[in-house]
């Protein structure tokens, strides 16, 4: 069963600029969810989405978003990107919300300069 | 909001000696479970606890879930140069997010 995949795995942006993320899920998986991973921060939570509906936020401001298709794949959006957003971007897939082990995707790398 | 401190932070240790690392939620966790980073890679799941006080063992790791259910423990038997990586406690609270600790980062000296 292939794993968890993002793209793009790199990315460099601009301040000011907006980014989208993109993730597959394993098959059959219908969880999605997004955490940020930096140096100081550690894997901080974004968000979790299920039958496209977003059931989890963490305490991240309004310019991250997300979405998920009806597929299950999952987007995720940053506007007005800053310097502080620079960070790799972590999907995990999971069967079901709020349960069980998640599977990490390799991350999108993303800096802002 | 849910809180999950990891110590320590960074630990050195020749290959074949023992590692612990800690981790302490400031609230309640109905499960917590255990990841590994390589340098370089994402984080792989290792286990679930689910019981107070349960103990579980893959073979040279054993984890450890706390009576009261807010701390868990990760000893590692033995290290090997393989056991190299980040290890992150993930707790999972009331509000069922995932907050993970903030890592221990294990170097192994051949």
């Amino acid at each position: 069963k292939a794993g968890v995949t993002q793209t793009p795995r790199y990315l460099i942006k601009t301040r000011g600029q907006q980014v989208t993320l993109s993730c597959s899920p394993i098959s059959g998986h219908r969880s999605v969810s997004w955490y940020q991973q930096t140096p100081g921060q550690g894997l901080q939570f974004l968000f979790e989405y299920f039958s496209e509906t977003q059931r989890n936020k963490g305490n991240f401001p309004g310019r991250f978003s997300g979405r998920q298709f009806s597929n299950s794949r999952s987007e995720m959006n940053v506007s007005t990107l800053e310097l502080g957003d620079s960070a790799l971007y972590l999907c995990a897939s999971s069967l079901t919300v709020s349960e069980g082990t998640q599977y990490f995707g390799p991350g999108t790398r993303l800096t802002v300069l | 909001g849910q809180q999950v401190m990891q110590i320590p932070q960074y630990q050195h240790v020749q290959e074949g000696e023992d590692f612990t690392t800690y981790c302490n939620s400031s609230t309640t966790l109905s499960n917590i479970q255990w990841y590994k980073q390589r340098p370089g890679g994402h984080p792989v799941f290792l286990i679930q606890l689910v019981k107070s006080g349960e103990v579980k063992k893959q073979k040279r790791l054993t984890f450890q879930f706390g009576e009261a259910k807010k701390n868990s423990s990760l000893h590692i038997t033995a290290t090997q140069t393989t056991d190299v990586g980040t290890y992150f406690c993930a707790g999972r609270g009331s509000a069922r997010q995932l907050t993970f600790g903030s890592g221990t980062q294990l170097t192994v000296l051949p």
